[in-house]
């Protein structure tokens, strides 16, 4: 099946870094979503971004779907950026009811 | 917020009660999934609803029931769990490929 890879697997930053995050698979894929995974449990969309580059404030994202990865971008980081960030996969085009599959996350620690 | 709710949020069972988690979104979609998430692992799919038809079940074992009695309810029933069973079950629900999460339950089996 898919492989889905992240790294770095755990990122420390000061508050005000910047940080990449990178998600790479294995075979073509046709939905790409990151996630932020806060401290409660709670999966918040960031981006459905399959292919292409998308900007939402100080987070951006970038998919080159021909090389099969993923970059997160996060600027100027804050504490509340602090939790598991996640890239999942699906590999069946307009349907709904496919699975995702996820990497296993990138632990991001924001101090002040 | 997402508009797919959970309840409950947090549960705490023995191995030979029968529980059973709740799923809900007004969001219009038509496909609902189960995942489950242990500790130091990824996500994984236990169930896909489309329409209301099972249409997938990831080899979960049988103390899962899943049950989908309309396209806004997913309910998870649950009977003689064992201790690894411990997680957090998270819902989801999306009008096309992109998927939007509850909350989750965290459950612990004693």
């Amino acid at each position: 099946g898919i492989q889905v890879e992240q790294s770095p697997p755990d990122l420390i930053l000061q508050e005000g870094a910047n940080s990449t995050l990178r998600c790479n698979f294995s075979d073509s894929v046709n939905n790409l979503q990151w996630f932020h995974q806060n401290p409660w449990g709670q999966l918040i969309n960031l981006f459905y971004i399959p292919s292409g580059t998308k900007q939402n404030g100080r987070l951006s994202a970038t998919t080159v779907a021909t090389e099969r990865y993923s970059l997160l971008y996060i600027s100027s980081s804050q504490t509340t950026d602090s939790g598991v960030y996640f890239c999942a996969v699906d590999l069946i085009a307009g349907q709904a009811g496919t699975a995702l599959i996820f990497g296993k996350g990138t632990t991001l620690s924001v101090s002040s | 917020e997402t508009g797919v709710t959970q309840t409950p949020r947090h549960l705490v069972m023995g191995m030979t009660n029968k529980k059973s988690l709740k799923c809900e979104q007004h969001l219009g979609h038509n496909a609902m999934y189960w995942y489950k998430q242990s500790a130091k692992k990824p996500l994984e799919l236990m169930f896909v609803y489309n329409f209301k038809e099972q249409t997938e079940n990831n080899s979960v074992p049988s103390r899962f029931s899943p049950e989908c009695p309309n396209s806004s309810h997913l309910f998870l029933h649950l009977h003689t769990l064992q201790p690894e069973d411990s997680a957090l079950y998270l819902c989801a629900s999306s009008p096309g490929q992109e998927q939007y999460f509850g909350p989750g339950t965290r459950l612990t089996v004693t």
